[in-house]
């Protein structure tokens, strides 16, 4: 079956610019998840949904970060304002509840 | 807070090596141990997890015990090929929530 997909697959923004990424999971999976992967390093957690609910976003780094799901499906991950340090690749993950976690392409992210 | 360490690389070994990657863990209670890896210009798959003490996760030639005792879960192939080379990410959730990643090892497998 179809597994997670994510858009774009790359985007550079100019600093300042608000960028949107968006996150399709698979169908059924009520839990969806967001991490942010810098170069080198392993994903660090963001943000976690079960249906439309936020449950947990202690990972967001600023307010400038802002992540939705409003019908309990699709998610966006919105960063206002980008600075350089946003740069790194943004990974959706989604799985049944407390099931194992699969993960979407990635979107990378590029900040001039 | 939970964390994961796992051995620095690059590693590099030749076709037929046996591979170890060392990865110790910190969390408190019992969490669900997992490596993930990352081919190149791919995203994360699961490789193999294991969700209690002593269990054995094993795919595709690859295997990895949870071990309570020393807190640690290395993975381990008796024989690597040159397809394996990737990032190999050790990982953990409690709860079957968030996941916590170390920061990966690099693997090269030389022809």
């Amino acid at each position: 079956g179809a597994g997670v997909s994510q858009s774009p697959r790359y985007k550079v923004a100019k600093r300042g610019q608000d960028v949107a990424l968006r996150c399709d999971p698979i169908s059924g999976h009520v839990s969806l998840f967001w991490y942010q992967q810098a170069l080198g390093q392993g994903p660090e957690f963001l943000t976690y949904f079960q249906n439309e609910a936020q449950l947990d976003k202690s990972g967001l780094p600023s307010d400038r970060f802002f992540a939705e799901r409003p019908e309990g499906s699709v998610s966006t991950l919105k960063i206002q304002r980008t600075q350089q340090e946003d740069s790194a690749v943004y990974l959706c993950a989604s799985s049944r509840v407390g099931e194992t976690q699969y993960f979407g392409p990635g979107t990378r992210l590029l900040v001039l | 807070g939970n964390s994961v360490t796992q051995m620095e690389g690059p590693v590099t070994l030749s076709e037929e090596a046996f591979l170890t990657i060392n990865c110790t863990y910190t969390a408190t209670g019992y969490p669900s141990l997992f490596w993930y890896v990352q081919y190149p210009g791919e995203g994360l798959q699961l490789l193999l997890k294991a969700t209690k003490a002593d269990d054995k996760g094993s795919n595709k030639g690859f295997e990895a015990t949870y071990r309570k005792e020393t807190t640690s879960f290395h993975l381990e192939k008796g024989s690597v090929q040159v397809s394996d080379s990737a990032v190999y990410f050790c990982a953990l959730t409690q709860y079957g929530n968030k996941l916590v990643f170390g920061a990966g090892t690099i693997l090269r497998v030389k022809s």
